[in-house]
């Protein structure tokens, strides 16, 4: 099935340092996403973007959708401890049956 | 805020026998949840849309016959791996976007880990 190409794949990093990952795609989405997983769980939304352009922050986290509506990139802000895991960006098309199509991920690491 | 549970979160299961997992959305209605597959290490891949009242939609390469989609009710589907192998051991998530809710309105299962022995 269609993928995004989300880099990196693997981050080791510094508490404290700030992270940045992208998503890139060849087709057109109408919304991207980003979420968080956990070992063993299921993934949670971190943020939802909707319009091209739209630049959006929650808390430490601020993503972008690309003005090509094929991009979006996610920043992290002074990572924590509990940062840890992997993250997937997501594109969606509004119209039909809401399937979302997944980057693939990338893992988080924090050495204290 | 929404929730949905799966159960059971894991099983193990010999070879050549089937699985049933159930996807439930707790505190909202869908008419449509996502079945989807995650290897270590990989992304999610969506498997199936199972569509309350109508037949599931399998996705490109995903054998129908072998993962049964069951849509009983607006907040349950559940997905049967029929005679499973070791090649079905796989971590298994449902989705459910809640009923008119934009994308961003999908929440998703804790996920089922299977391992067929």
């Amino acid at each position: 099935g269609q993928q995004l190409n989300q880099s990196p794949q693997s981050m080791f990093i510094q508490e404290g340092e700030d992270v940045s990952m992208n998503c890139t795609s060849s087709s057109i989405f109408n919304t991207w996403l980003w979420y968080k997983q956990d070992p063993g769980e299921g993934p949670v939304l971190l943020i939802a973007l909707y319009k091209a352009g739209e630049l959006t922050s929650n808390g430490r986290l601020t993503a972008q959708f690309g003005i090509t509506r094929k991009d979006s990139f996610l920043n992290i802000s002074a990572s924590i401890p509990s940062d840890v895991g992997i993250y997937f960006c997501a594109g969606g098309k509004i119209q039909g049956a809401q399937k979302l199509v997944f980057g693939q991920g990338t893992r988080l690491t924090i050495n204290p | 805020g929404a929730v949905v549970s799966q159960h059971p979160s894991w099983v193990i299961c010999k070879s050549g026998t089937s699985v049933k997992i159930e996807c439930r959305s707790l505190d909202f209605q869908a008419t449509t949840m996502f079945w989807y597959r995650q290897f270590p290490k990989q992304s999610l891949m969506l498997m199936a849309t199972s569509n309350e009242g109508s037949k599931a939609t399998y996705e490109q390469g995903v054998e129908k016959d072998k993962f049964l989609i069951n849509h009983a009710s607006l907040t349950l589907s559940t997905l049967t791996v029929t005679s499973a192998h070791p090649e079905d051991s796989s971590f298994y998530i449902c989705s459910a976007p809640r009923l008119a809710g934009g994308l961003d309105e999908q929440y998703f299962g804790p996920g089922t880990r299977l391992t067929v022995t």
